[in-house]
């Protein structure tokens, strides 16, 4: 069966300091990967899309970024976290057959104090 | 630019009744909506589904309505329950590419 995981789920981090949020799907091969944000009182923002290793597509500038080490990995990262980089980071996958159905992990619950 | 727009922040229904959600796009190539529902702490998930050739979809208790003229689709839950509490997000492509998300109406469902 498809599934995706995320983690860690729940992350308290200073100001100034690093980021790594790790996501893995199973059960799939080649999917679509995206890292979304959802902000206190925002929506569902893209933040970062990959169709492959290696490949990864910004949505908008800031201070993140994001890899795909492997075909099933996808990566947030950050060298020094700001306190707008809280809220809630959520991972998803497609399996690109055509279908725009997106397949989201739990979430992983960031807080910079 | 919000090209998907949910402008009900909340909404609060009688248990029992219909629950109307609505979403308001201003791209007119967008040729596939969604609707996800998500509970706190938890990853949002697939509900329902309109291709831009139908103006209805229905799937049990959940309906999507898509009126293309006016840019506007909307999500009718009937009979409403407890469990349908949630934060309810619509979203739109076009062209098979990536999702655009609204800002989402968390629905309560009163007892």
């Amino acid at each position: 069966s498809q599934t995706i995981h995320q983690w860690p789920a729940t992350l308290v981090q200073p100001v100034g300091s690093p980021l790594s949020l790790e996501c893995t799907v199973e059960g799939t091969s080649n999917p679509n990967l995206y890292w979304y944000r959802q902000a206190a009182g925002r929506g569902l923002q893209l933040l970062f899309y990959s169709v492959g290793i290696g490949q990864i597509s910004s949505e908008v500038p800031q201070n993140l970024s994001a890899s795909r080490p492997q075909d099933r990995q996808f990566i947030l990262s950050s060298k020094k976290l700001l306190l707008s980089d809280s809220g809630f980071y959520l991972c998803a996958w497609i399996t690109g057959s055509g279908a725009n159905v997106l397949t989201f992990g739990a979430g992983s619950r960031l807080t910079v104090l | 630019d919000q090209q998907v727009k949910q402008n009900s922040p909340s909404l609060s229904v009688q248990e029992g009744r219909i629950s109307i959600l609505n979403c308001d796009y201003t791209n007119s190539m967008f040729d596939y909506f969604l609707w996800y529902k998500k509970y706190p702490a938890e990853g949002p998930t697939f509900l329902i589904s309109i291709s831009s050739i139908k103006d209805k979809n229905e799937d049990g208790r959940f309906t999507v309505f898509l009126n293309k003229s006016a840019k506007h689709l909307s999500l009718h839950i009937v009979p409403s329950q407890p469990g349908d509490s949630a934060v309810y997000f619509c979203a739109a492509s076009e062209f098979n590419e990536k999702l655009t998300f609204g800002t989402g109406t968390r629905l309560t469902i009163i007892p």
